[in-house]
């Protein structure tokens, strides 16, 4: 099955810095690629995503790079501010397989950006 | 439409004790997921549907852990007999088709004693 790899676990950057995020996945029959922000205490939200046709794609001051031969994507974020501060999670969805469809999350990013 | 929705908000029971967790999905999303988040492990996938049927279940850590899904609009998650290790937030999650968002209940925090 799939198995879907982040790092770092912690991020800590000062405020106007940039954050990178970076993920691995092991089935090359994922083809969706979502990005969740999760603030204390509540539940997690897209902020973005990628499909495997593209190869970034960018909103605002939010970027995600997918490089499908080498199974890895990764989320930036520039200009960072203290309201960035949450729990990052990548993800993974199959398209093909008796699994189809299921939503693989990675473990999690702990991002403060320091005023 | 109101999102998904999930009740309890928070559940304390005693171990031992049958605790269920419901999740009402947005109106019209074919897919139903049911996760489980602590410190350690972060966000595990239990269980999904599609279409009501379970597609995977290899992810419900024991015998204990059962989930239904018997119409369109209403799931639950059943712990019977529960232990303090599964003290943790569990999400229910839904979306429509699969390569689109899922929205997120407001989760239920479980504490069993």
């Amino acid at each position: 099955g799939e198995n879907v790899e982040q790092h770092p676990s912690t991020l800590s950057v000062q405020e106007g810095d940039s954050a990178v995020i970076k993920c691995t996945y092991s089935d090359s029959a994922s083809n969706y690629f979502p990005w969740y922000k999760q603030e204390l205490g509540k539940r997690p939200q897209l902020i973005i995503d990628i499909r495997s046709n593209v190869g970034e794609k960018k909103d605002q001051r939010i970027a995600v790079t997918l490089n499908k031969t080498a199974k890895h994507f990764s989320l930036h974020i520039t200009e960072t501010q203290p309201e960035d501060s949450a729990v990052y999670f990548c993800a993974a969805v199959l398209d093909r397989g008796s699994t189809l469809g299921r939503l693989y999350f990675g473990r999690g990013t702990q991002l403060t950006v320091w005023p | 439409d109101a999102g998904v929705i999930q009740s309890p908000r928070h559940e304390v029971t005693e171990m031992g004790q049958e605790v269920t967790l419901r999740c009402k999905p947005i109106s019209g999303h074919d897919y139903l997921f049911w996760y489980r988040q602590t410190m350690m492990r972060g966000l595990e996938l239990l269980i999904y549907f599609n279409n009501n049927v379970p597609i995977d279940d290899s992810g419900m850590p024991e015998d204990r852990f059962s989930a239904k899904m018997p119409n369109a609009s209403f799931s639950t998650l059943k712990i019977q007999p529960s232990e303090p290790r599964d003290s943790a937030v569990y999400f229910c999650a839904s979306t429509f088709g699969r390569n689109t968002e899922a929205f997120f209940g407001q989760g239920t925090r479980l504490t069993v004693v």
